[in-house]
Parts: C-alpha cells; structure tokens; sequence
C-alpha cells in the first residue's frame, strides 16, 4: 500500500522553541493531506487540511499562528509548532490522501511524539 | 455534531478468542464508516469500511454491518491471533465526497498466546 512517513518519530524541545515536523508521501503524490492531534487515550483530532500550493484549512479552535502548515509540494507537508509550551506536548500524526485509491481513503504517517519542557 | 463512541479498552483476550468492539456513532445523513488499525510504531491503516445502511466491510477475517436503525459499526472476529494485537478506531466520514474523518478514542487490544 502507499506509504506516508514522518520526522522525526519523537522531538524533545525546551519551552519558547520551534518545531518542525515533516509528512511525507513516498510513493504517490498527495494534493490533500491532513494533521491530527492526539492526546493520551483520545481520539485522533483533525487540525488542519493541507492543500498543495494554497493555504491550509484549521478546524475552529486550532490557532494558525500557532501551528503554521506549508504544503510546498505534492509530496511534502510541515507542520511548526511555534513558540512551544508544555500543553503543545501531544502525539502529532499526518495523513495524506491518494487520489487514484478513491476519494475517501487516507494513509497515515506514524506519528511525531512532541515533549516540550 | 458528528461524533464516534468506542467501548473503552484496553482489551486482553486469548488466542482464538471471539472478538467483538462495540462502536456506535452520532451523524447527520448517512456517514461512511470505517474502521482503522494501528501496529506498534506503524501509522493508522484502513482495516474495512462501510458506505451504506447494511453493508458489510469485511478484511483479515474482521466482520462489521453498518446499522443505521442503532447507529452502530460494531467490529467482530470469530477467532484472534497474536499478530492481531494493536489498536483499532472507529471513524466516519459525515458528506459524501468530502474527505475529512471523525474518529473514536480507539481501543487497544492485546491478544495473549
């Protein structure tokens, strides 16, 4: 099947930094791809839709100038967490949608474990 | 709103066990409805799905019906293994066409030999 990677798998960062986090699609180009949020025990929160060449759609409550996307080619995605605090610490997870494999299929990257001291 | 509920896990069941998780849903419309698995270190990977009232999604020996009259997406299997131990989340899609996924908590499940 597709593949959808991610990095780095875990990032520990101090307080008041930034932090970049790249989905990639490996083999297929993904003009969508998606950036979920998960706490311990929760659901998958969907954040964002990430949209190749144009600006990303946040779900209510997500703040853009706090989490900036950028989806400069059809195989890459960025998520920064800017000025991380301790509450940003979670489980960040992309997705990225293929085209030829229907509408409604998604393939997931594994995860970027987040801690921000 | 759209929304999933999934039994609570964790959940540890023999080798050769029936297996069932419990996944009910809160929609507008008719969802598609999925489910979805996750393996150690490995991203979420669709397991079955689900389009319409009484169908069927059937993978790996997974069964689950789409039941509109209790809103329910429950997943089964006659008979676990080992390498069936992982996640599993419960998800819908609310618009047809539209691409967004509302999951369930997930529920982990360990299978012992």
């Amino acid at each position: 099947g597709a593949v959808v990677s991610q990095h780095p798998s875990w990032v520990i960062c101090k307080s008041g930094t930034s932090v970049k986090i790249e989905c990639r699609s490996l083999d297929f180009q993904a003009t969508t791809m998606f950036w979920y949020r998960q706490f311990p025990k929760q659901s998958l929160m969907l954040m964002a839709t990430s949209n190749e060449g144009s600006k990303a759609t946040y779900e209510q409550g997500v703040e853009k100038d706090k989490f900036l996307i950028n989806h400069a080619s059809l195989t890459l995605s960025t998520l920064t967490v800017t000025s991380a605090h301790p509450e940003d610490s979670s489980f960040y997870i992309c997705s990225a949608n293929r085209p030829l494999a229907g509408v409604d299929e998604q393939f997931f990257g594994p995860g970027t474990r987040l801690t921000v001291l | 709103g759209n929304s999933v509920t999934q039994m609570e896990g964790p959940v540890t069941l023999s080798e050769e066990a029936f297996l069932t998780i419990n996944c009910t849903y809160t929609a507008t419309g008719y969802p598609s409805l999925f489910w979805y698995v996750q393996y150690p270190g490995e991203g979420l990977q669709l397991l079955l799905k689900a389009t319409k009232a009484d169908d069927k999604g059937s993978n790996k020996g997974f069964e689950a019906t789409y039941r509109k009259e209790t809103t329910s997406f429950h997943l089964e299997k006659g008979s676990v293994q080992v390498s069936d131990s992982a996640v599993y989340f419960c998800a819908l899609r609310p618009i047809q066409g539209a691409q967004k996924l509302v999951f369930g908590q997930g529920t982990r499940l360990t299978i012992n030999p």
